[in-house]
């Protein structure tokens, strides 16, 4: 049974400062990861997507790694911002065989950058 | 299309009776995708669409719930006589096969008191 894990539960960091947020699954036989964010008591908005075969993927701030084999991915935030504070989840989609598709979550670290 | 919808964003319903979520995916995806999520967890896998078919069940999803997706655009999910442990976040999500990209809609709040 696939199990992800992100650590840490939380985080606080003054505004400015780059941090990384780390995730980990239990089965390397993933066919993508997604990183979300979520805002209190909203639902899910997609930050980045990696396939298996890729290392990392970029958006704007935003750098997502992912290591396969050792079954972690790390989402870097570049200069952080007040308007980064939310929960960020990492999810993983087995291999697809046969109809295979959720996606399998972590419970999140929850960013407050202060001012 | 704006993305993902969902109704209704809140409901309050009394133990013993039945409520129903709705969920329009992003027009062009023929996956769609039923969460739970209680509160500080990640959310739960439910059930699963590809067009009409209901693909893939959760043991989560126990006979009092039932999904549908008639005509592979909008799904409805049911509960019948609702408990308190049904309270939590349903969240509905989209996507296109290939990408698989998945892309949420903001979530029904369920409270049974």
């Amino acid at each position: 049974k696939q199990e992800v894990t992100q650590i840490p539960a939380a985080l606080s960091v003054p505004e400015g400062e780059n941090l990384v947020l780390n995730c980990s699954f239990t089965d390397s036989a993933i066919y993508n990861l997604q990183w979300f964010r979520q805002d209190p008591g909203k639902g899910l908005t997609s930050l980045l997507l990696i396939q298996s075969s890729q290392r990392e993927q970029t958006s704007g701030r935003l750098n997502a790694s992912l290591d396969k084999s050792s079954g972690r991915s790390t989402l870097y935030i570049a200069a952080s911002q007040p308007g980064d504070s939310a929960t960020y989840l990492c999810a993983v989609k087995v291999e697809a065989t046969g109809t295979a598709s959720k996606l399998t979550f972590g419970t999140g670290t929850r960013l407050q950058v202060t001012l | 299309d704006t993305g993902v919808s969902q109704d209704p964003r809140h409901k309050i319903t009394k133990r013993g009776q039945n409520v129903t979520f709705r969920c329009d995916p992003i027009s062009e995806h023929n996956r769609l995708y039923w969460y739970r999520q209680t509160l500080g967890q990640g959310p739960e896998f439910l059930t699963y669409f590809q067009n009409e078919a209901q693909l893939e069940k959760s043991r989560l999803l126990s006979d009092r719930f039932s999904a549908e997706r008639p005509k592979g655009s909008f799904s409805t999910l049911e509960i019948q006589r609702t408990e308190q442990g049904d309270s939590a976040m349903y969240l509905c999500a989209s996507s296109f096969a290939g990408l698989d990209e998945q892309y949420f809609g903001p979530g029904t709040r369920l409270t049974v008191t």
